[in-house]
């Protein structure tokens, strides 16, 4: 039950795009498409921005994007907005439990 | 609207005990599997137990297995977690949260926050 392995802190100016990234095993990333993304801002519980890798609940911008390769995900926000900044943890499903990444700081610039 | 209400956090010794309660509204509750996920003071999310939407599977991480318990009440529309032997490394706000399809967690309550500290 290891955490994933995220970017302690990106950064970016407004409009522009950032990437965080997520990286696992074979065991939980690379075996199922079941990433999520979450963004929490300050003392608020954690919102779902992205499941299943790619796929957006309704309610959040298309400028949140999700992808994955191998082990890897990826979480890419474009056109960067003030509001954008938070902490953003990714989090895999991996068979009778679920392990999150360590978290991302995005800080806008 | 779904909403998940936590309650139950506070201060309690070492090894001393605690009862979490979730409260679930804004949807069926008895149709859907549920987490208790938690967030230690500055720190990242953790995964702590699972339970079906029946009850009849649970799963704990094991940082907590032996000494925490989740249970379901489905007539009441609540989740319970029971913590026994805490620790100080227990420390952190515990969200109920709610596990959609797929095994996405698409809903969180706002958290109880559980301090262990003598």
């Amino acid at each position: 039950q290891s955490a994933l392995t995220q970017p302690a802190s990106v950064s970016g100016s407004p409009g522009q795009s950032i990437t965080i990234s997520c990286t696992g095993t074979s065991s939980d990333v690379g075996s199922y498409n079941l990433v999520s993304w979450y963004q929490q801002h300050p003392g608020k519980a954690p919102k779902l921005m992205i499941y299943e890798g790619s796929k957006r609940p309704s309610g959040v911008s298309n400028r949140f994007s999700g992808s994955k390769s191998g082990n890897t995900a990826s979480l890419t926000i474009s056109g960067l907005q003030a509001e954008d900044e938070a902490d953003y943890y990714c989090c895999s499903y991996a068979g009778s439990h679920w392990v999150f990444g360590g978290g991302t700081k995005l800080t806008v610039l | 609207e779904v909403q998940l209400v936590e309650s139950g956090g506070g201060l309690v010794q070492p090894g001393g005990s605690l009862r979490l309660s979730c409260a679930a509204s804004g949807f069926t509750f008895s149709s859907y599997e549920m987490n208790w996920v938690r967030q230690a003071p500055g720190k990242g999310l953790e995964w702590v137990s699972y339970i079906s939407s029946s009850g009849s599977t649970i799963y704990y991480a094991d940082s907590v297995k032996g000494r925490f318990t989740i249970s379901r009440d489905n007539a009441k529309n609540s989740l319970y977690l029971q913590m026994n032997s805490l620790r100080a490394e227990d420390t952190a706000v515990y969200y109920c949260a709610r596990v959609g399809s797929y095994y996405r967690i698409d809903y969180w309550g706002q958290g109880t926050l559980v301090t262990v500290s003598s």
